[in-house]
């Protein structure tokens, strides 16, 4: 079993919805927890990171972190074409440790 | 910034050929990533570097692969000989905690 489980999808859903995508992991020990997006044929970009648990938001962007669960999601409201991407969750023990990485989950945007 | 560059953004080669790519970080990152990137296998992280030194290669997949940080601004990952299943998009990466990485356009390796 990997450490970090991410459903590759794809998931479609039309503009204006709100989207959810989500990560479970297995490690108690992770302490970052992080949102990259990564657009085809470029490199990932981060979207968001949260230390230990809490929401935290950015513009349309809510990042959770259920620790008890060890459940991260991401919540995007009012999606547009232009948020069409595969999006990666990422995991740390520390800002010195290797960040392990989901399978990313695909989504697309319908106009 | 520039970003993470890295050269070349594509390489097709033959099987048995050595492959170098390179990569220039972020200035006043201390850290450096390198990942492999496949549909199958998704994101790997292949080695990563903090102030130059290697500070973890399990990831690197066997003895064929190679990799060097000379300074803070250059490093190089070599593969010698290059098979097909190496075929892949290679991706750096940099930062100064390890867990807000910025990462390269990568290069699109083709082995054939």
């Amino acid at each position: 079993q990997k450490e970090v489980e991410q459903d590759p999808g794809p998931l479609s859903v039309p503009e204006g919805a709100i989207v959810s995508l989500n990560c479970t992991y297995s490690n108690s020990a992770f302490q970052y927890f992080m949102w990259y997006r990564q657009y085809s044929r470029k490199g990932p970009e981060l979207l968001m990171y949260t230390y230990s648990s809490g929401n935290k938001e950015d513009g349309r962007f809510t990042a959770q972190v259920d620790k008890s669960s060890k459940y991260i999601s991401l919540f995007i409201r009012d999606s547009q074409p232009s948020d069409s991407a595969t999006y990666l969750c990422a995991m740390s023990r520390g800002s010195n440790y290797q960040l392990i990485w989901g399978a990313g989950t695909k989504l697309i945007i319908k106009p | 910034d520039a970003g993470v560059i890295q050269s070349p953004r594509h390489e097709v080669t033959e099987m048995g050929q050595e492959v170098t790519l390179r990569c220039k970080p972020i200035s006043g990152h201390d850290y450096l990533f390198w990942y492999r990137q496949t549909m199958m296998r998704g994101l790997e992280l292949l080695i990563y570097f903090n102030n130059n030194v290697p500070i973890d290669d399990s990831g690197m997949p066997e003895d064929r692969f190679s990799a060097k940080m000379p300074n803070a601004s250059f490093s190089t990952l070599k593969i010698q000989p290059s098979e097909p299943r190496d075929s892949a998009v290679y991706f750096c990466a940099s930062s100064r905690q390890t867990y807000e990485q910025y990462f390269g356009p990568g290069t699109r390796l083709t082995v054939t």
